[in-house]
Order: C-alpha cells, then sequence, then structure tokens
C-alpha cells in the first residue's frame, strides 16, 4: 500500500491564483481529513469527510472547498488564494471498524505552499 | 470540543538524559489520546495511543506514556534520550462517540524535543 499520497510537494502560487492540493489513500479508509501547520499552532482542521459524498468544515475552513466523489480521493482547493494561506498543508485518513469509533489517523507527506 | 495544551514548546536535553513532554486535555468525558513524532520536512508518525485498558502505553524506541484521568494528562517520557529522537512532538485527543465525526482529533501546538550531544 503506498498509504496517502499528496500532490505537490512544494507549490509556490500568487495572490488571487486558485489550485488544487491533491490526496489519495489507497487503504479504503472512510475517514479523510486536511489540516494546515502553521509554527506555534499545532494542526488546525480545515475540512474533513465521513464518506463519500459527506463533507463538512473543520476550524478554519474559510477560503478553501473540498468535495469526495471517491473513497479515495479528497483534494482541497484553495478559490483565491493569499498570503494568509501559506502554510504546510497535511491529509489524513483513517478507519474505525464497525462498533467502534475514532481510531489513529495517517497522515500524508505534506505540500508546503507559500502564497506571495 | 476540547483543548489540547503542551505546557512546554520547546524542550533542550542532553543525550542520554531522561525527558518528559506534558500534555493536557479539557474535557473528563471518555477520550482516546495520542502522541505523533514528527521529524524535519516530514509528515506525522504516530508513536503511541491509549484507547483503552492499561493507563501505561509505550512505544517500540523506548517512550512511554501514562494516562491519568483524574489530572486529564498524557505526559510522555523517555528515560534515557538519543539524538535521533530530536523531532517535534504532537500530543492530540478524540472523543470516541458512536456516529458522530469519526476521526475527529484535536491537536495541541507540539513541543520541539532537541537533543544535545
Amino acid at each position: 500500500n503506498a498509504g496517502v499520497t499528496q500532490t505537490p510537494k512544494f507549490q509556490v502560487l500568487k495572490t488571487g491564483q486558485s489550485m488544487t492540493l491533491q490526496c489519495a489513500q489507497d487503504m479504503n479508509h472512510e475517514y479523510m481529513s486536511w489540516y494546515r501547520q502553521d509554527p506555534g499552532m499545532g494542526l488546525r482542521l480545515i475540512h474533513y469527510s465521513v464518506g463519500a459524498g459527506i463533507t463538512d468544515q473543520g476550524e478554519v475552513p474559510n477560503g478553501y472547498n473540498v468535495s469526495r466523489s471517491t473513497t479515495e480521493d479528497f483534494p482541497l482547493r484553495l478559490l483565491s488564494a493569499a498570503p494568509s494561506q501559506t502554510s504546510v498543508y497535511f491529509c489524513a485518513s483513517s478507519y474505525s471498524p464497525a462498533g467502534t469509533t475514532n481510531y489513529e489517523q495517517y497522515f500524508g507527506p505534506g505540500t508546503r505552499l507559500t502564497v506571495t | 470540543a476540547q483543548s489540547v495544551t503542551q505546557l512546554d514548546s520547546q524542550v533542550p536535553v542532553f543525550e542520554e538524559a531522561p525527558v518528559e513532554l506534558r500534555c493536557n486535555y479539557s474535557s473528563s468525558v471518555s477520550v482516546y489520546l495520542f502522541w505523533y513524532v514528527q521529524y524535519p520536512n516530514q509528515g506525522l508518525q504516530l508513536l503511541l495511543k491509549y484507547l483503552s485498558g492499561s493507563t501505561l502505553v509505550e512505544s517500540i524506541n523506548g517512550f512511554e506514556a501514562e494516562f491519568n484521568k483524574s489530572q486529564t494528562s498524557f505526559h510522555l517520557r523517555k528515560p534515557s534520550v538519543h539524538i535521533s529522537d530530536t523531532a517535534e512532538y504532537f500530543c492530540a485527543v478524540s472523543e470516541p462517540r458512536r456516529g458522530s465525526t469519526l476521526g475527529r482529533l484535536y491537536f495541541g501546538r507540539g513541543t520541539q524535543l532537541t537533543v544535545w550531544p
């Protein structure tokens, strides 16, 4: 298994540009999420999905959109990039066997985004 | 929602010294607890977890953490650190509620452990 993969690894955008960060997992996990990591702030949840066709907002959703058309893929879209979105973005997935909840999450390697 | 506090943002220690990284969470409801480690320019890797049972959990590389329900703490310890343990460590908490947001994790702000020779 490749686990959780993210592309690209690095990206530089100009203010106002849009782009999509890709995330895929091959573990058939139901739950997927996007976090951003900023120095001294830990990881903050942007959006998450509990299954194909179902998404919801996390702590810091403004400026980002997501969709979940398949179990495997969970892309994150920046609609109009701003310097405040300069960050490292992590995608994660997890699986909860029937009758249980909230097991560990598996993280991708991250995308380092700079908005100038 | 949970609030997770990691009391030290930076912990410098010398090689072979003991270390404790502290983590407290806000809610006294039933929780799952995790420590993740992030090496430079990498993603997060699970170090250890507490789901139920024994309150002392161990990792394969010598770390251990103890769940203390009365103090709502999950401190991470290692009796003798190596230079290779230099990394950022994140404490995370989730609330196992049936039918709710699966896998929702609340993270602390992280503790940078630096081990000096």
